[in-house]
């Protein structure tokens, strides 16, 4: 079953560093995501991207976010300047036009 | 999003039918009702979703209130493995932002 993948499972990161999360969507899905779960908490929509640009961002995701498609399969996520507060699991998803997303399993970053 | 109402946990024995009840009072004409899981901390994962009529699939069965008001997510054997945090979703459905809630926290018993 195809699913989607990201890596690394765990960063640690120093504050202040820039870290780039990966993420290998569902080949043939479009539509692509970035959500995050602080620990204990909810999880929350960051991002939406469509046709190689953003199509839907939340508060959460300022300028010290980006995110890319830089090849045609990876999906990344990029925090210029990581804060403790940004210490979260993020997950990437992917879906096909008007059907469920798929989420992989995460990455836990943590900031210390 | 139209806000969704569940209880904050339940508990099953194994092998037993789970009923996970969802209020969604505000829903909109064309928001559907979509339940996703989350085990531990793992991604979330989709299970079933409908906007009217009552739907099943491999993993579970969703009832829809002839209002629509309110749904039921039932998981028909429950397993060790059924247990984790569930997600009721009022959601338009057009590749739009998943608003997700607490859930409801179902612990599948031996």
């Amino acid at each position: 079953e195809p699913e989607v993948t990201q890596t690394p499972s765990h960063q640690v990161t120093q504050m202040g560093q820039e870290v780039i999360l990966r993420c290998v969507p569902i080949s043939n899905h479009l539509y692509f995501y970035w959500y995050r779960q602080i620990l204990g908490q909810k999880v929350e929509f960051l991002v939406s991207f469509y046709n190689n640009e953003i199509s839907e961002k939340s508060e959460i995701f300022d300028d010290q976010f980006s995110v890319e498609r830089p090849d045609g399969s990876n999906f990344t996520l990029k925090i210029r300047s990581t804060k403790l507060e940004d210490s979260a699991m993020y997950f990437c998803a992917s879906s096909e036009p008007r059907l469920e997303a798929f989420f992989g399993q995460g990455t836990r970053l943590t900031v210390v | 999003d139209a806000k969704t109402t569940q209880p904050p946990s339940m508990d099953c024995a194994e092998g037993r039918a789970a009923n996970l009840p969802c209020n969604h009072s505000t829903i909109s004409g064309n928001e559907y009702v979509y339940w996703y899981r989350q085990i531990h901390s793992q991604g979330p994962q989709y299970i079933i979703h409908g906007l009217k009529n009552n739907e099943t699939n491999e993993m579970a069965s969703l009832i829809i209130t002839e209002d629509r008001k309110s749904s039921t997510l039932i998981l028909p054997h429950a397993t060790l493995r059924d247990t984790a945090v569930y997600y009721c979703i009022a959601h338009p459905g057009a590749n739009s932002k998943l608003t997700f809630g607490k859930g409801i926290t179902l612990s599948v018993r031996p």
